[in-house]
Parts: structure tokens; C-alpha cells; sequence
């Protein structure tokens, strides 16, 4: 398979407390991108880092990229209920966007 | 921002039938574009990528007969599920390939 993995698969977590999610890929890339989706609703670009940056920060979305370990995580500080989704990694890989398994992120209030 | 609008956002169709799915780049011109098949709890499989004026590129392991895709035009990608089974119930998702924008998905139930 092209996908890489992500951990954890799901994550379950209180209102205010932070969320890290883990990604890893196979191949070389110029960009990662991190994606959300509500269940059963299509697919929210959250952010893109670039091959030549570490980190970017997008809100209280942080991402973080290191290409030798060809690994990325995503952190979503102070964590509301309304960030209850399904979160994705994706990389380009021969033109074509590949996803990650994704992780269910839960957000109990 | 680009917008992809898909159609239909949920259908149910008996089995043996078949049922086209629409992805328009809303303002914007899409020589290309990928769709997606998604089982529940799954992350997304990309089934092939559709080029205007050309035919359609499809990954390993999916019947290009039973999925027709058509990009007849800039604005315009299909996907037919042909003679549908219940196995091909799933959730399709088109995304334009230079925007990263994806359509809202269509919900296929075959009973």
C-alpha cells in the first residue's frame, strides 16, 4: 500500500486538553498536508507544509514536519468539542494525493 | 476559494443498476481530478484520476468497466458504478488536483 500510517488511530480526549496526532510516509516529498473531515462530510484542508519547513502553525493547529524520519504530527491545543472529526494526512506521490489511515479524534465536553 | 460542487450528496439504488456521481470545479477550470472510495471507518482510496479530453487513469485493482469516469469538459468529471452491488456501497469523493479541494461526497447505498 502508498498510505502511510497514522497514530493513533483513535484518540479520546477532554475539552481544553491538547491532541497529537502522528503521521509517517514512504516516500520523498516536496509537501505534507493535513486534512479534517466530519463523519460522513467531505474533506477540510487544514494546513500544508513544506518539504524545507519543521514546523507551522495555523490557529490552534501546530504541524510539524521531519523529513528524515519521514514523519509529521498535528497538534490541536485547547481542544473543543466542535474538533470531533477524523483527521488525515496526505502526501503527493507519483501526481496522485495519497492519505493516511486518519485518526478519530473524540472531544468529550 | 475554488469550490467543487459533487452531486449527489447521498443516493440509494438497487442492485444492478447505475448511478452517476458529478463533480463541477464551480470557478475554476479542472483538467484533472481524483476520486476517492471510502468504507466506513477507512481512510480514503483513491480509485483514479480523470483527465479532460482523455481517458481516465485507474489505480490497481479497480474495474475501469465497472466505474466509468468521463471528464468530457473543464468543469466537468463522472463517475458511473455500473450494474451497482451492494459491496459497491461506499462513500465517493472527488478533489481537484491543484487546488486540494474536494467535493462534499456522495453516500452510495445499494440495496
Amino acid at each position: 500500500s502508498q498510505q502511510g500510517e497514522e497514530d493513533p488511530q483513535a484518540l479520546s480526549i477532554q475539552e481544553g486538553e491538547n491532541a497529537t496526532m502522528n503521521c509517517s510516509y514512504k516516500t520523498s516529498i516536496n509537501n505534507l498536508q493535513w486534512y479534517r473531515q466530519n463523519s460522513g462530510r467531505g474533506l477540510v484542508h487544514l494546513i500544508l507544509i513544506r518539504s524545507n519547513e519543521r514546523e507551522k502553525h495555523s490557529g490552534r493547529l501546530r504541524v510539524t514536519l521531519d523529513t528524515s524520519k519521514k514523519s509529521s504530527s498535528l497538534l490541536i491545543t485547547a481542544s473543543r468539542a466542535a474538533d470531533t472529526a477524523s483527521y488525515f494526512c496526505a502526501t503527493v506521490q507519483g501526481g496522485k494525493l495519497i492519505f493516511g489511515q486518519g485518526t478519530e479524534l473524540s472531544v468529550k465536553p | 476559494g475554488a469550490v467543487v460542487s459533487q452531486h449527489p450528496s447521498w443516493v440509494i439504488c438497487k442492485s444492478g443498476t447505475s448511478v452517476k456521481i458529478e463533480c463541477r470545479s464551480l470557478d475554476f477550470q479542472a483538467t484533472t481530478m481524483f476520486w476517492y472510495r471510502q468504507f466506513p471507518k477507512q481512510s480514503l482510496m483513491l480509485m483514479a484520476t480523470s483527465n479532460e479530453g482523455s481517458k481516465a487513469t485507474y489505480e490497481q485493482g479497480v474495474e475501469k468497466d465497472k466505474f466509468l469516469i468521463n471528464h468530457a469538459s473543464l468543469t466537468l468529471s463522472t463517475l458511473t458504478v455500473t450494474s451497482a452491488h451492494p459491496e459497491d456501497s461506499s462513500f465517493y469523493i472527488c478533489s481537484s488536483t491543484g487546488s486540494y479541494t474536494f467535493g462534499s461526497g456522495t453516500r452510495l447505498t445499494v440495496v
